[in-house]
């Protein structure tokens, strides 16, 4: 299957500070990026939908402000956590669709632990 | 309303047969995944069904579908230590947003 690169896989940094995470589909365009969030012992939580070139569109309880998306091009997203805090620590995954793909391939994840 | 249920565990031996069961809300699936998650690591498609199929099957995975009750179940033949893991039932609704059920942890004993 395709390849989707998700750096770094894991981050630990100061409460008040910036992480961001990014994801590449190596070997095809990733026409929509999705972003997840894991909670131990939880199912993944659907954060935010991307699609090259627009404006992400966040889920439900999901703020815009702190969890920042940006898809630029077809085969790189990045989700910046702002001004992090403790309960920010997760386990952070994205996944990658090409054009008329039923298929969405994931990254490995990114554990961020906010100290 | 969007919602995708599994049970938590499933502990079987080595040798024998998993079942991991799933049901889902949204009558509109086009698609059914389960995914498997080894510790530490992202999540792996193992198969997909589409809403129109019963059944299908790869290897020693078979997938079920119920799409009246909307219950799918993955079966896994000859479980194998390597198996341990977290498997994951998703489903696509609109053609687009990916819901994924809480996981089911599976503990093959040898």
């Amino acid at each position: 299957g395709a390849v989707v690169s998700q750096h770094p896989s894991r981050v630990i940094c100061k409460s008040g500070t910036s992480v961001k995470i990014e994801c590449r589909s190596l070997d095809f365009q990733a026409t929509t990026m999705f972003w997840y969030r894991q909670f131990p012992k939880k199912s993944l939580m659907l954060m935010a939908t991307s699609n090259e070139g627009s404006k992400a569109t966040y889920e439900q309880g999901v703020e815009k402000d702190k969890f920042l998306i940006n898809h630029a091009s077809l085969t790189l997203s990045t989700l910046t956590v702002t001004s992090a805090h403790p309960e920010d620590s997760s386990f952070y995954i994205c996944s990658a669709r090409g054009e008329g793909n039923t298929e969405a391939f994931f990254g490995q994840g990114t554990r961020l632990t906010v100290v | 309303g969007e919602d995708v249920e599994q049970s938590l565990f499933l502990s079987v031996r080595e040798g024998d047969s998993s079942v991991i069961n799933c049901t889902y809300t949204d009558s509109s699936s086009t698609y059914l995944y389960w995914y498997k998650q080894e510790p530490g690591a992202g999540l792996q498609l193992l198969t997909y069904i589409f809403s129109n199929m019963d059944m299908k099957q790869d290897q020693r995975l078979t997938v079920l579908l119920n799409k009246k009750d909307k219950h799918l179940s993955l079966r896994i033949a000859d479980t194998q230590t390597g198996d341990s893991a977290i498997y994951f039932c998703a489903e696509m609704i609109g053609g687009f947003k990916t819901i994924f059920g809480a996981g089911t942890r599976l503990f093959v004993k040898a």
